[in-house]
């Protein structure tokens, strides 16, 4: 069965210090993944994915099918980034997406 | 970017009565929306595929005849909440893809979800 598992619930960071939220998934087939991030009182949105292999916001995230595992980096964390983080795996063609149960990161001055 | 919108995004009503959330593409086609729902300081889970013009799939463990789901046109999915009861009471959210292909090279909007709370 398919599981995406974020371990950490809560991260909290000073600012300008590297944050790296951790994300481990399990499927039978070619992941595909994505990072999502919701800010206090704001919508869903996507992050990352990992197809495109880039970087948004400083932030960083590479799939390692190996250790089966896709983590969140961003080297120098701000206080724009306290937010809510979720990874995803999507898990059938038509685009369904299995979430995580999200890492709720604070970053203090 | 696309914007997904939904409504209401609160409501209150009886045990017994149905609501209805409406979710919309603003500016984009959506052959496949999805359906969430969210409890306090929990993740998403999802509840049913909307596809256009077909019947939604469920997921498992999801009551069909509780939770209604229609989607009529291409920027539009319902989703009613029948005989709705106080464990009904939650966030949901809708999110639709943007085009058709393959489904990791199109992006999912979300809507800012509506709150049901069932008295």
């Amino acid at each position: 069965a398919q599981r995406v598992t974020q371990p950490e619930k809560l991260l909290s960071v000073f600012k300008g210090a590297p944050v790296e939220l951790k994300c481990n998934y399990s499927y039978s087939g070619s992941p595909e993944l994505f990072w999502y991030v919701q800010y206090s009182r704001q919508r869903l949105q996507l992050l990352l994915r990992h197809i495109s292999r880039e970087s948004i916001k400083g932030f960083t995230a590479d799939l390692n099918k190996g250790e089966t595992s896709f983590h969140l980096k961003k080297p120098f964390a701000q206080e724009e980034d306290s937010a809510m983080y979720y990874c995803a795996l999507i898990t059938d063609s038509w685009g369904k997406l299995q979430f995580g149960a999200g890492t709720q990161v604070v970053v203090t001055p | 970017g696309a914007v997904v919108s939904q409504h209401p995004s609160w409501v209150i009503c009886k045990s017994g009565t149905s609501v209805k959330i409406e979710c919309r593409s603003l500016d984009f086609q959506a052959t496949t929306m999805f359906w969430y729902r969210q409890f306090p300081k929990q993740s998403l889970m999802l509840m049913a595929t909307s596809n256009e013009g077909s019947k939604a799939t469920y997921e498992q463990g999801v009551e069909k005849d509780k939770f209604l789901i229609n989607h009529a046109s291409l920027t539009l999915s319902t989703l009613t909440v029948t005989s709705a009861h106080p464990e009904d009471s939650s966030f949901y959210i809708c999110s639709a893809r943007d085009g058709v292909g393959r489904a990791s090279f199109n992006e999912q909007f979300f809507g800012p979800g509506t709150r049901l709370t069932v008295l």
